[in-house]
This record gives C-alpha cells, sequence and structure tokens, in this order.
C-alpha cells in the first residue's frame, strides 16, 4: 500500500519565478491537504482540495494556488517567488469524511535565491 | 482562533528513561481531535498518538501515553523507555471535528535529543 508521495524531492527556484510541486494521496484517500514549514516552525496549513475543490484556505497570497485531479492528486502551484518562499512544502492526505487523520508525506525543499 | 503552544524547543532524555512533551493549547470548541507527531530528520511527519476530547481516558499506543487534561486545556506526551530512534522533532497538533475546519493547527515543535 503506498503512501503519500511528492515530487521533486528538493528544488531550487530564483526570485519571480514559478513553482509546481505534486503530490500523490496514500491509497484510498480522497482530501489533500498542503502545509508549509519553514526552518524551525511547525507546519503551517495552506489549502485543502476534495472532489476536485478548494474546500478551505489558510492565511496565504493568491500567488499560491492549486488544482486536485480526478485520481485524487493534487498540485501546489506558486508565482512570483520570493526569498519567504524558501520553506519545506508537505502534502497530507485523509478521507474527507469519518477518520480525521492526516497522513503527510516526505515533502518538497524548496529553496528560493 | 485555535492555538498551539509548546514551551520547550529543546528536552534530552537518557536512554531507558522516561520523558514529558509539554503542549497546551486554546480554543472554544468543546470537541475537537489533538495530535503528536514526530518528525525525524528524514523529514517525514508520522502520527504518534491521537485524542479525541470527548473521550476521557488517555490515549495510549506503545510506550507513547498522554495525559490530557481538557479543562486545563494541556495534553503532554510521555515517552518511556525511550530509545535513540526516539530522537526527532515532535509537534503538537489542533483539529477542528467541523468538516470544513479540517486542517491541522501545530505548535512550533520540541527538538528531543536521546543520549546513549
Amino acid at each position: 500500500d503506498a503512501g503519500v508521495t511528492q515530487s521533486p524531492t528538493h528544488l531550487i527556484k530564483t526570485r519571480g519565478q514559478q513553482v509546481t510541486l505534486r503530490c500523490s494521496p496514500k491509497s484510498g484517500h480522497d482530501t489533500v491537504s498542503w502545509y508549509q514549514q519553514a526552518l524551525g516552525q511547525g507546519p503551517q496549513f495552506i489549502f485543502q482540495y476534495y472532489e476536485e475543490e478548494e474546500r478551505q484556505r489558510g492565511n496565504f497570497p493568491d500567488r499560491f494556488s492549486g488544482h486536485q485531479f480526478p485520481n485524487y492528486s493534487s498540485e501546489l502551484n506558486v508565482n512570483a517567488l520570493l526569498l519567504g518562499d524558501s520553506a519545506l512544502y508537505l502534502c497530507a492526505s485523509s478521507l474527507y469524511t469519518g477518520n480525521y487523520e492526516q497522513y503527510f508525506g516526505p515533502g518538497t525543499r524548496l529553496t528560493v535565491t | 482562533a485555535q492555538t498551539v503552544t509548546q514551551s520547550q524547543p529543546e528536552m534530552s532524555v537518557q536512554e531507558a528513561e522516561t520523558v514529558t512533551l509539554s503542549c497546551t493549547y486554546d480554543t472554544s470548541e468543546s470537541d475537537y481531535y489533538l495530535f503528536w507527531y514526530k518528525q525525524p530528520p528524514s523529514r517525514q511527519m508520522i502520527l504518534v498518538i491521537r485524542q479525541e476530547a470527548y473521550k476521557q481516558q488517555n490515549a495510549t499506543e506503545n510506550r507513547f501515553s498522554v495525559n490530557f487534561q481538557k479543562a486545563a486545556k494541556s495534553f503532554s506526551l510521555k515517552i518511556s523507555d525511550s530509545q535513540l530512534g526516539d530522537a526527532a522533532m515532535y509537534f503538537c497538533a489542533y483539529r477542528s471535528v467541523v468538516r470544513s475546519q479540517g486542517n491541522l493547527i501545530f505548535g512550533k515543535g520540541t527538538k528531543l535529543s536521546v543520549k546513549p
């Protein structure tokens, strides 16, 4: 049973560029949530997708956008990258109904120079 | 808005000893979930233990147990018989039972070191 997978593992981008991060949920899960974890901090919620719609959003600017595909996988897009966007981006999957546990992927380390 | 506070940035324990990590939270909700997650250097967040607020009994998972004090809004994690593999960042997290508020709210974490 494959767990949550994310790609790429590491990414280096330049200020002003755009980036796309990808996530495949755990088998059987239908909901994907994205979190940003700055160095030395706890993860902060970006948004959550279910049935290909954004269901909930944290306090992040519109530069952060996402998408969920019919197979439940998801993408996180960040436009006009800032140095402050450098962080570990974590994807978590869960079931929208019933059990509320979220299972996390290994993350994508984004460095903006 | 709910908040989670972990007041111990770093803790250290001797192998085979017991350590307790502290967590307090603030909420106006009466029902919710609380979690402890472990994040080793590999970065993957691993669920350690979960507590439903409506349950009075403290959750236990092998060497890990919690002390849930709902009135005090306190949720500490006790690790017994500490092992070298327990060394990691530990995050306390809160989640509402309201489905439309399904995000996890994390504390800043406690870095646990285990001495051989």
